[in-house]
């Protein structure tokens, strides 16, 4: 698709459950990040992916949170032993590398999240 | 390390009128960009408008324009003419250009409320 695709879009599960959450980047963009929205707050930073990178989990809250990005594309947050505390909307959104990039083309999309719900 | 600051939570504006939503940041890099979004109730994140620290003009992407400040580092987003479906929050956000990696920084959000 032509734009940052997630799944699932909505997902419920139960606490203590494991959850995963997809992130399909736009075509040719080696830069992708995961956010997380708490209803009516903003935006809480996870993790960063940037090619072949180490990436910077500096974000992720506990390591009951966990990242993998397979083939420099599709990414996946994976979240063990789910709390109620987890329930947001995860974001990912991705860009096209930062050096390669005049500062007018420098930009980064968002998909529509996933929305998370454990009870 | 980099900090975004917006310090209206809500704000009304009449349709037709123009509107400021302020932002300004912190951080110690010559290098950077700034980001405005759009989050209507829908939830999606919507791309508004994009200043690099290094660009001479002020960003403009039709209604929307960023009144960039360097010296003062703001860098406050204009909206003229309102509409209804501006209503929305509105997030703005900062990004490092240097160093191996470099995530958004994202402020707390200006609620923004478009009246008849």
């Amino acid at each position: 698709g032509a734009g940052v695709s997630q799944s699932p879009s909505n997902k419920v599960t139960e606490k203590g459950k494991d959850v995963e959450l997809r992130c399909d980047p736009i075509s040719g963009h080696t830069a992708l990040y995961w956010y997380r929205q708490s209803l009516g707050q903003g935006l809480e930073f996870l993790i960063y992916f940037q090619g072949n990178s180490a990436p910077d989990k500096s974000g992720l809250p506990s390591d009951r949170f966990s990242a993998e990005r397979t083939g420099g594309s599709v990414s996946t947050l994976t979240i063990q032993r789910t709390q109620q505390e987890d329930s947001a909307v995860y974001l990912c959104a991705s860009s096209l590398a930062r050096d390669r990039v005049p500062s007018s083309g420098n930009t980064i999309y968002f998909g529509e999240g996933s929305w998370l719900t454990v009870v | 390390a980099q900090k975004i600051t917006q310090t209206q939570p809500g704000m009304f504006v009449q349709e037709k009128e123009a509107v400021t939503l302020d932002c300004t940041y912190d951080t110690s890099d010559p290098s950077y960009g700034l980001f405005w979004y759009k989050q209507p109730s829908s939830g999606e994140m919507i791309f508004l408008i994009y200043q690099g620290s290094y660009d001479q003009q002020n960003a403009t992407e039709g209604r929307y324009s960023l009144n960039f400040q360097k010296a003062r580092k703001s860098a406050n987003l204009v909206i003229s003419a309102s509409q209804l479906g501006d209503s929305a929050m509105y997030f703005c956000a900062m990004r490092l250009n240097t160093g191996t990696a470099s995530k958004l920084t994202f402020g707390t959000g200006t609620r923004l409320q478009v009246t008849l």
